[in-house]
């Protein structure tokens, strides 16, 4: 059965105290493996995709790791308006998505 | 572009009530989907729809309902509402099959 976890629920860090979030998955054939940003009160907001294991990709702050069990987001550095919940998701059959339920990443100034 | 659009924002029903959830988008996408949040549940996939009159069922699609007549719009129907349909629901679009999602601002849902 696909599925995918994501670790720890909740995170606290002082501005810039860099840290990972983690995301494992289990499916069968891996078609890309996605990362979200949710602000309260707002539908998430499109960061990376990952297509293969060795894969990298940044933005600013972020960065997005793959192997071939689990997604690391990498935080360097934070700065309070980093703080939301970021989401994890994979593609599964036919059409549909899979969602992680979510790391809350609080960054305190 | 506005992106993706949804109404209302807020509602609350009465057990048994009706109401249509809209969800419009002007990226001229085929897929469009529909998700429940709840508390660490993680999004929950309702219905989707891969092109106009084509739709199909998610994780979770009793007590619902969709329609897509157009490309731009794809609304959510829920019949003889209950309380375990009390959630945030997001309507989200994307441009190609199993690509990244746009996202509306949600609706929040309350059935007493």
């Amino acid at each position: 059965e696909d599925q995918v976890t994501q670790s720890p629920e909740a995170l606290r860090l002082q501005e810039g105290e860099s840290s990972s979030l983690n995301c494992s998955y289990t499916v069968s054939g891996l078609r890309g493996l996605f990362w979200y940003r949710q602000d309260p009160g707002k539908g998430p907001e499109f960061l990376f995709t990952l297509y293969s294991a060795g894969e990298e990709k940044e933005k600013e702050r972020l960065k997005a790791t793959l192997t071939k069990k689990e997604s690391f987001l990498h935080i360097t550095a934070p700065k309070p308006e980093d703080s939301a919940t970021y989401l994890c998701a994979v593609p599964t059959t036919g059409n549909q998505f899979y969602f992680g339920t979510g790391t809350s990443l609080t960054v305190i100034p | 572009n506005a992106g993706v659009t949804q109404t209302p924002k807020f509602r609350i029903l009465k057990i048994g009530q009706s109401m249509t959830l809209q969800c419009t988008q002007d990226m001229n996408h085929n897929y469009m989907y529909w998700y429940r949040q709840d508390p660490g549940m993680g999004l929950k996939l309702i219905y989707y729809s891969v092109g106009a009159g084509i739709t199909d069922k998610g994780e979770v699609p009793n007590g619902y309902n969709v329609s897509r007549s157009t490309t731009e719009d794809f609304p959510l129907r829920l019949e003889l509402a209950a309380p375990s349909q009390t959630s945030v629901y997001f309507c989200a679009s994307s441009y190609q099959d199993r690509g990244f999602s746009f996202f509306g601002p949600g609706t929040r849902l309350t059935v007493l």
